[in-house]
């Protein structure tokens, strides 16, 4: 099955300053790419999500971009907020799967710091 | 307004005690999820259905069960067969399991052995 590695796992940040989170997959049949933002005690939320057949995506502060032959994505948050401090999933679904399961990775502990 | 609702929030079980955790949707979604998630390990997926009355083990079935009886429930049973129960578990559905889109996401369950 897909395989999804996400760096790091911790993120501390100054409120203002961007933030990277960068995730990789194995399997060169996904297509879809969803990042999920969990808060506290709560379940993930989706903020933006990327098909394959697009490099970059942005809505407002947030953007990901997609490299299909590094089989690599990432998600970019600029001019961030204490109010960004969460734990972000990536994920990735393989094209075709009836299943439509989601591989997500491990989860980065974003802080950012007033 | 329409989501998913998970009981009991707070859940504290002595060993050897099965324990069920309740998931309902009112979205109308043919399939769900149930993840667990410990802390660094991300989100593994116990089990799912696409449809009523359907359902396959996920990567850590082992000690768990579920059923699916009514499309907007999909309950999981603890069995006293799970080795290291203490977790949060996230029940989650989108409308057609093969199709990309949003995860719609509980707000979860924390079970406590003592």
């Amino acid at each position: 099955g897909e395989n999804v590695e996400q760096h790091p796992s911790t993120l501390s940040v100054q409120e203002g300053d961007s933030a990277v989170i960068k995730c990789t997959y194995s399997d060169s049949a996904s297509n879809y790419f969803p990042w999920y933002k969990q808060e506290l005690g709560k379940g993930p939320q989706l903020i933006i999500d990327i098909r394959s057949n697009v490099g970059e995506k942005k809505d407002q502060r947030i953007a990901v971009t997609l490299n299909k032959t590094a089989k690599h994505f990432s998600l970019h948050i600029t001019e961030t907020q204490p109010e960004d401090s969460a734990v972000y999933f990536c994920a990735a679904m393989t094209r075709g799967s009836t299943l439509g399961r989601l591989y997500f990775g491990r989860g980065t502990q974003l802080t950012v710091w007033p | 307004d329409g989501g998913i609702t998970q009981s009991p929030k707070y859940l504290f079980r002595k060993e050897g005690q099965n324990v069920t955790l309740s998931c309902e949707q009112n979205l109308n979604h043919d399939a769900m999820y149930w993840y667990r998630q410990d802390p660094g390990q991300g989100l593994r997926l116990i089990y799912y259905s696409q449809i009523v009355n359907d359902f396959q083990k996920g990567d850590i079935a082992e000690g768990y069960s579920v059923s699916r009886e009514k499309k907007e429930s999909f309950p999981l049973t603890v069995t006293s067969a799970q080795k290291n129960p203490t977790a949060f578990y996230l029940c989650a559905s989108k409308p057609l399991a093969g199709a990309t889109g949003e995860l719609f996401f509980g707000e979860g369950s924390r079970l406590t052995v003592l």
